[in-house]
């Protein structure tokens, strides 16, 4: 069975940094474009950034362009959000997830990510 | 970015049928197609269909997705109690190079 689980979440004060990793046991990691997708606190689902199955190509939603950055390790099956200068509306819960722009197929549980002094 | 337009909420009664819709423009629904999600208080989402209509393995046919235009619908029949949670709808936006999600509909049944 396919299973996604994050960690590296936590609190960081504002202008720190965080890198949350998303681990894949279950499945072929290599053959998924992966993503990763934020919900702040009572709010809706947010797609973050989106890596290609060989780490060739990768996008961003313009807030946090210059500022995170998406990578994989396929021989490790993780997956990576190294976030820089954080601000307070990056707080949510981060979810790594199957897919991209098609549908996002299988969902960790989620690591929260609080940005406050 | 701008996203897709989803209504706030729905509410239908037990075992009727439910519509909710998902508006976007040429660049995202009416190029790629959308998926819908859903999720329940407190859990990750789940995937109920992608590109239009394909159901992933284990969702009940009674969720089935269309497409007319720029806009995207999931109709939901025989509504159980089950079926109350948030619905969102997601889409690739080829202008923009991002995804785009919906504003999400609470769907409520009675």
């Amino acid at each position: 069975e396919v299973q996604l689980v994050e960690s590296g979440g936590g609190l960081v004060q504002p202008g720190g940094s965080l890198r949350l990793s998303c681990a894949d046991s279950g499945f072929t990691f290599s053959t998924y474009w992966m993503s990763w997708v934020r919900q702040a606190p009572g709010k809706g689902l947010e797609w973050v950034a989106m890596v290609k199955q060989d780490g060739s190509e990768k996008y961003y939603v313009d807030s946090v362009k210059g500022r995170f950055t998406i990578s994989r390790d396929n021989a490790k099956n993780s997956l990576y959000l190294q976030m820089n200068s954080l601000r307070a509306e990056d707080t949510a819960v981060y979810y790594c997830a199957t897919g991209g722009g098609s549908g996002m197929g299988y969902w960790g549980p989620g690591t929260l990510v609080t940005v406050s002094s | 970015q701008a996203g897709l337009t989803q209504p706030p909420s729905v509410s239908k009664a037990l075992r009727q049928t439910a519509t909710l819709t998902c508006t976007g423009n040429s660049n995202n629904v009416g190029n790629q197609g959308a998926a819908w999600l859903q999720q329940h208080q407190g859990h990750p989402p789940k995937l109920l269909s992608y590109r239009n209509n394909n159901r992933p393995s284990g969702i009940s046919e009674r969720f089935s997705a269309s497409r007319s235009g720029n806009t995207a619908s999931l109709t939901i029949t025989g509504l159980q109690p089950e079926d109350e949670a948030d619905y969102y709808c997601s889409a690739w936006d080829s202008s923009l190079s991002a995804v785009v999600f919906g504003g999400g509909t609470k769907l409520t049944v009675l």
